[in-house]
């Protein structure tokens, strides 16, 4: 079935120190999204991507869509504390007919800790 | 964008007991899908509620277990029935509009004892 496999499952890293996290799917996708939840909180959109080799950035957060549109990263420079968080990507969940109607399957998490 | 409001926030319940959640979306939406986060896990969609017809549930998860409501456009309710300790999550509702970004609820944070 389709899945989507997020690795590394945790990052501790220090203030100030790079992260990237890397999300890889079984399948061609759409698109792919990502989400950050904070400790306690709920998912949070951060991006969506559609092209193939893809890359947008958003200050500090760069985020590309392999050329197959079956892999992408999330790289975050210079970490803060405020960071903290678990980043999930997440793609269309598809039913029987190949449409997903909004549906999501999501990526395992990466859990970012930053020490300060 | 959308506001959902989401509860309870939390709760602590008795096994073999069910409780119902509620979803209310600040605007009309097509979909309301259910979403389930094991401690420590990812999320897994349950299931999809629609307005006028029977929710469609993922592999995995039935109707008698977790029946879902959805009497409008900004409303739907999951319970969760006859709750044992693996039914221990965190419950979130979530809309997809126009099929990009989503948007989910605070979440309720279920404890089974």
């Amino acid at each position: 079935g389709q899945q989507v496999m997020q690795i590394p499952q945790y990052q501790h890293v220090q203030e100030g120190e790079d992260f990237t996290t890397y999300c890889n799917s079984s399948t061609t996708l759409s698109n792919i999204q990502w989400y950050k939840q904070r400790p306690g909180g709920h998912p949070v959109f951060l991006i969506q991507l559609v092209k193939s080799g893809e890359v947008k950035k958003q200050k500090r957060l760069t985020f590309q869509f392999g050329e197959a549109k079956k892999n992408s990263s999330l790289h975050i420079t210079a970490t803060q504390t405020t960071d903290v968080g678990t980043y999930f990507c997440a793609g269309p969940l598809l039913g029987a007919g190949g449409t997903s109607y909004g549906k999501l399957t999501f990526g395992q998490g990466t859990i970012l800790t930053v020490h300060p | 964008s959308a506001v959902i409001s989401q509860k309870p926030s939390r709760d602590i319940c008795q096994r073999g007991t069910s409780l119902t959640i509620q979803c209310q979306v600040d605007s009309q939406v097509t979909m309301m899908f259910w979403y389930r986060q094991q401690p420590g896990q990812s999320l897994t969609l349950i299931a999809t509620a629609n307005q006028g017809s029977e929710a469609t549930y993922e592999s995995g998860f039935v109707i008698d277990k977790f029946p879902i409501s959805r009497p409008n456009l900004t409303f739907s309710t999951l319970t969760v029935s006859n709750m044992s300790p693996e039914d221990s999550s965190i419950y979130l509702c979530s809309v997809n509009l126009l099929n990009t970004e989503a948007f989910f609820g605070q979440g309720t944070r279920l404890t089974v004892v």
